[in-house]
């Protein structure tokens, strides 16, 4: 069974500090997603990871993926107060070998940016 | 193009109570899926289909029911609605990796 950690699962940070999300699984993967959630709203795609090293960015966030530590990094460069929502990670576990594309999501990380 | 619809946004059920949630896409996405949300669990896969006619379990399937007449249709049935079953249920679509979400609907179950 896949398992898919995220941590922290609680951030308050400080507008202008960088800070690091990082997400675990523990099944082979080369599919990996970001989400963003704001209070009692639907999932917006961020970034689809499809391959080991890849790296993609945004504005202040950036992801990248590992795909030999089975790890996904989302990092927060100069935070400001938009950016607080939950973040959600989430693995296809069909990978590279095909899939009906059914995602297994992290708990989250509730993020919270301070002026 | 209006996405992914879904209604209604929120709903108040007794115990026993059936009800379907309806969810509807217009992107011709051939996988659709349906997840609920509970506070602080992330999201949990209730059912998925792969196409019309085509529909699978997904992790906590007990107590629901799908079906997929359409490409564009894919209601969820709650048969005996239990306390338990109170929750945020998304439905999702994809053509073949990015899911894209509906706004949710919210159900309690009283």
């Amino acid at each position: 069974e896949l398992k898919v950690e995220q941590n922290p699962l609680f951030l308050s940070m400080q507008e202008e500090k960088n800070y690091t999300i990082y997400c675990n699984y523990s099944t082979t993967s080369d599919r990996l997603y970001w989400y963003r959630q704001d209070p009692g709203k639907s999932l917006e795609s961020l970034f689809v990871l499809l391959s080991n090293g890849a790296v993609k960015q945004e504005g202040r966030l950036m992801a990248s993926l590992d795909t030999k530590a089975r790890l996904s990094t989302l990092h927060i460069t100069a935070a400001v107060h938009d950016l607080s929502a939950t973040y959600f990670c989430a693995v296809d576990i069909g990978g590279s070998g095909g899939s009906n594309y059914k995602l297994t999501f992290g708990k989250g990380t509730l993020l919270t940016v301070n002026p | 193009n209006a996405g992914v619809t879904q209604t209604p946004k929120f709903r108040i059920l007794k115990i026993g109570q059936s009800m379907t949630l309806q969810c509807t896409q217009d992107m011709n996405h051939n996988y659709m899926y349906w997840y609920r949300q509970d506070p602080g669990m992330g999201l949990k896969l209730i059912y998925y289909s792969v196409g019309a006619g085509i529909t699978d379990k997904g992790e906590v399937p007990n107590g629901y029911n799908v079906s997929r007449s359409t490409t564009e249709d894919f209601p969820l049935r709650l048969e005996l609605a239990a306390p338990s079953q109170t929750s945020v249920y998304f439905c999702a679509s994809s053509m073949a990796g990015t899911q894209y979400f509906g706004p949710g609907t919210r159900l309690l179950v009283l």
